[in-house]
């Protein structure tokens, strides 16, 4: 089975520290999503991603959040500096965009806890 | 905006009982339909979806959702549930567009179901 590959799988650190979290899709996939989930506001969209180019990242707070594609394997979520209030699952997910049937394969997710 | 709506956040049966999550959204277009299933402490899968044709949707163990395009629902449905159900269901929603733009994925809030033995 294919699989979208998530590391780390759990992350402790402390408030103020970078964290990055990256995630391989599927090959081929060609559009990538980050999601983070909470016990309050359940899954939100970070940011989406289409042949490596970032379409929407309205749902990331900018001044601490950035979501990268240095190649079609790898995308990185990275927070600096980090906040409690990050603590969540970060879930990737890759598919085959288009404008439509877009059925998402989500990795195991990256579990945060910011002290 | 567009939205997605779970009406039920926790819902608990027992065993053999029959399940209907309730599953509206807002949208008035061509939409892509989904249920999605996360058991305890793993990650989403998926459990159906609707693109077009047939409204009622068989997925996989046993799941089925129907399609009421006048009631903007997508329902999901299991005759009898069994205690290996016991997960969180999020319906999600992709709201087609033609516009160039790309077409989001939108989750519900989720519903958690328990099932007891």
């Amino acid at each position: 089975d294919a699989r979208v590959t998530q590391t780390p799988r759990h992350k402790v650190t402390e408030m103020g520290q970078e964290v990055t979290m990256r995630c391989q899709p599927i090959l081929g996939h060609n559009t990538v999503f980050w999601y983070r989930q909470t016990m309050m506001q359940g899954l939100e969209l970070l940011a989406y991603f289409r042949n490596r180019a970032p379409l929407d990242d309205s749902g990331m707070p900018k001044d601490r959040f950035s979501a990268e594609m240095p190649d079609a394997t790898l995308a990185t979520l990275k927070i600096q500096p980090s906040e409690p209030r990050d603590s969540a699952v970060y879930f990737c997910a890759s598919g085959l965009g288009g404008t439509g049937a877009n059925v998402l394969t989500f990795g195991a997710g990256s579990r945060l806890t910011v002290l | 905006a567009q939205s997605v709506s779970q009406h039920n956040h926790h819902v608990i049966l027992s065993e053999a009982a029959s399940l209907e999550l309730g599953c509206n959204y807002s949208y008035g277009g061509t939409v892509n339909l989904f249920w999605y299933v996360q058991y305890p402490g793993q990650h989403l899968q998926l459990l159906l979806k609707y693109f077009s044709g047939d409204p009622l949707v068989k997925g996989i163990k046993g799941f089925e959702a129907e399609f009421i395009k006048s009631k903007f629902s997508f329902n999901l449905r299991k005759p009898s549930v069994q205690w290996s159900d016991t997960a969180e269901y999020f319906c999600a929603v992709i709201p087609i567009t033609f516009s160039g733009g790309y077409n989001k994925l939108i989750f519900g809030a989720g519903t958690r179901l328990a099932v007891h033995p």
